[in-house]
């Protein structure tokens, strides 16, 4: 997996709770994402940064919010999880984001199985 | 809005014959499209990317062709094997990727 690693793999929350995913890397990528994959929805991007303290919203960014205050971590927290968050999530770096170079391709990490009960 | 969009949510097909899954875009015209794969329980990985002027890309078995009058990348895998029973992803690129839903191919032996 490209020298990603994300933490926790498996994690089950009660609603309410702050809940904290961790992404890391080890290839020195100036960019990584959040996303989360459900059924019918395929894979949507929650956040990205593109820098350290550099982040900026996706498409479903309600309710998370993110931090990256060392190029190789990105955190994703949940402050108040709810059972519409219970979903896959997956971490991916790239190291541009130009939208015409080879260089945006991404790498994904494991993901984590989150279920909010 | 700009969308991707895989047609297909599933194809099966017999060993040994060739898979072809569709990728279409609208109100957009991306520099490039990739193609991932992705297994049950892990992250998608990478496996083409095709630019807008290139007509056509192959990698063993694999071939991606772009066309851009119908706005519409078409991925091939000739003499399918069940090992390549997965989902497959179209993407386009921009600020960030933009994901399609993916098609699952199942192939039979």
């Amino acid at each position: 997996d490209a020298g990603i690693t994300q933490s926790p793999r498996h994690k089950v929350t009660e609603t309410g709770t702050p809940v904290t995913l961790r992404c890391h890397q080890t290839e020195n990528h100036r960019y990584m994402y959040w996303y989360r994959q459900d059924p019918g929805h395929g894979l949507r991007l929650i956040h990205y940064s593109y820098g350290v303290k550099d982040t900026d919203k996706g498409e479903v960014s309600d309710g998370y919010s993110v931090s990256r205050s060392k190029t190789e971590d990105f955190l994703l927290t949940l402050e108040s999880a709810t059972s519409s968050q219970t979903s896959v999530y997956f971490c991916a770096i790239s190291e541009s984001a130009s939208g015409e170079s080879s260089t945006d391709t991404q790498y994904f990490g494991p993901g984590t199985r989150l279920t909010v009960l | 809005s700009q969308k991707i969009e895989q047609n297909s949510e599933a194809l099966n097909i017999q060993e040994g014959k060739t898979a072809t899954l569709t990728c279409n875009y609208t109100n957009y015209s991306p520099a490039y499209l990739q193609w991932y794969r992705q297994d049950p329980g892990r992250g998608p990985v990478f496996l083409l990317l095709i630019r807008e002027n290139e007509k056509e890309k192959r990698k063993e078995r694999l071939k991606v062709t772009f066309d851009t009058t119908l706005k519409q990348s078409l991925f091939h895998i000739t003499a399918s094997q069940p090992a390549d029973s997965a989902t497959y992803l179209c993407a386009r690129g921009g600020t960030a990727l933009i994901f399609g839903k993916g098609t699952t191919l199942s192939v039979s032996s």
